[in-house]
């Protein structure tokens, strides 16, 4: 009874390979979220979508493209992966309104790309 | 640009006693601060909130104090527990905003020692 799962939990791959990471939350939350976690720990929002709607696009590389096909998921494919993508990547999602701030984390995946 | 900052990598305090993270912030337009807590391989997971309408929030053993006019907040824990052996995260937001985006700081590693 997971709330926010993520998988795969690890992935390595080469420089210049095509990736996608996983996201479902079955908490009926409407936003949801990616984060990147790298190697000074920051944890920086990445994407966010409400209702299937993207509403936070920060400056990320356009080889990153979410996509939620529902309410429930949001998927993160990443084209021509670097050796800077390297990083920790967390998917959260939140409920409407006043809660929306306290966002519920899934376990992150860890990506190494060698 | 940091907006938040947790300035102290981490913390070791004794079973019993009180821990006392801290967290600054530089932009003067945040009104909502957030503690999350994170053990090793997983997400974080809220902790406790405060609005900049008030100074002071508690839950249990955490209280989280606010300083507007320091832009200053720090996470109480009493008493420490080993359990309580984490990352804490300080995250803060703009209330009202509609992306629900938080700025996190880098975390400070809390070790509560039996």
């Amino acid at each position: 009874d997971t709330a926010v799962s993520q998988t795969p939990k690890y992935l390595v791959t080469q420089m210049g390979n095509d990736k996608s990471i996983k996201c479902e939350q079955n908490l009926g939350h409407d936003t949801m979220y990616w984060y990147k976690q790298d190697s000074k720990k920051f944890l920086k929002i990445m994407f966010s979508y409400n209702n299937k709607e993207l509403i936070i696009n920060e400056t990320v590389p356009n080889r990153f493209s979410p996509k939620s096909p529902d309410k429930a998921h949001l998927n993160l494919h990443i084209n021509s992966l670097e050796l800077g993508d390297s990083a920790v990547y967390f998917c959260a999602s939140s409920p409407r309104g006043a809660l929306s701030y306290e966002q519920y984390f899934g376990p992150g995946t860890r990506l190494t790309v060698t | 640009d940091q907006q938040v900052k947790q300035n102290s990598p981490s913390l070791s305090v004794q079973e019993g006693r009180i821990s006392i993270l801290n967290c600054d912030y530089t932009n003067s337009m945040f009104d909502y601060f957030l503690w999350y807590k994170k053990y090793p391989a997983e997400g974080p997971t809220f902790l406790i909130s405060i609005s900049s309408i008030k100074d002071k929030n508690e839950d249990g053993r955490f209280t989280v104090f606010l300083n507007k006019s320091a832009k200053h907040l720090s996470l109480h824990i009493v008493p420490s527990q080993p359990g309580d052996s984490a990352v804490y995260f300080c995250a803060a937001t703009f209330l009202g905003g509609s992306n629900y985006k938080l700025t996190f700081g880098k975390g400070t590693l809390l070790t509560v020692n039996p």
